[in-house]
């Protein structure tokens, strides 16, 4: 695709269900990174792939969290037991390997935990 | 001490007036520096990466890095009330995992 492409768009869950985030990467894209923003603050890194292995994933808050990224496209973050404190936007960007190629982000899932 | 640093604002500027955004980071062997500008409710997209010492000029933007200092900045000359936003800078650490750490965004507000 043109560029980064997230779904779902907006999620509202019932505190202590799991979801899933998907993140499909522009194409020819090896690197992909999630990010997190909570309202009116900076983006946490989540979680770093190069093809279809995560060199850092040391970001990723409890172990609640978990991400995985397949034929090195696709990736998943699943975030299970959900709680309040998770509410935020989860922002996938892709690059070319690393080194100093940019990253595009895609328009975010935004995640409401009630 | 976070790995990049941002005054939170706001910034405010007369419309026409040059606003001037600084940054600075604590891993000195951070090689590439990027800017981001975020509107509300959107997510980033990139104005411009800088990786070598000195000013780097798009437009009316100008990003300037000074690695001895550990400093980013970005200069928007004929600012515009259409400016108005955050203004995230990243920073690629040294590292070999590629990973882009975000500063915590200075708000901009351009005042017709």
């Amino acid at each position: 695709g043109a560029g980064v492409s997230q779904s779902p768009s907006n999620k509202v869950t019932e505190k202590g269900k799991d979801v899933e985030l998907r993140c499909d990467p522009i194409s020819g894209h090896t690197a992909l990174y999630w990010y997190r923003q909570s309202l009116g603050q900076g983006l946490e890194f989540l979680i770093y792939f190069q093809g279809n292995s995560a060199p850092d994933k040391s970001g990723l808050p409890s172990d609640r969290f978990s991400a995985e990224r397949t034929g090195g496209s696709v990736s998943t973050l699943t975030i299970q037991r959900t709680q309040q404190e998770d509410s935020a936007v989860y922002l996938c960007a892709s690059s070319h390997s690393q080194g100093r190629n940019t990253i595009y982000f895609g328009e975010g899932s935004w995640l409401t935990v009630v | 001490q976070k790995e990049v640093e941002q005054n939170s604002g706001p910034l405010s500027v007369p419309e026409g007036a040059i606003a001037s955004l600084n940054c600075t980071y604590s891993d000195r062997g951070s090689q590439s520096f990027f800017w981001y500008r975020q509107y509300s409710g959107k997510s980033p997209e990139l104005i411009m990466f800088i990786y070598s010492n000195g000013d780097k000029e798009d437009g009316r933007f100008t990003a300037q890095l000074n690695k001895a200092s550990q400093y980013v900045s970005l200069l928007i000359r004929d600012s515009q009330p259409s400016d108005s936003a955050t203004y995230l800078c990243a920073a690629r650490l040294s590292s070999n995992t590629g990973k882009l750490i975000f500063g915590q965004g200075t708000t901009l507000q351009v005042k017709p």
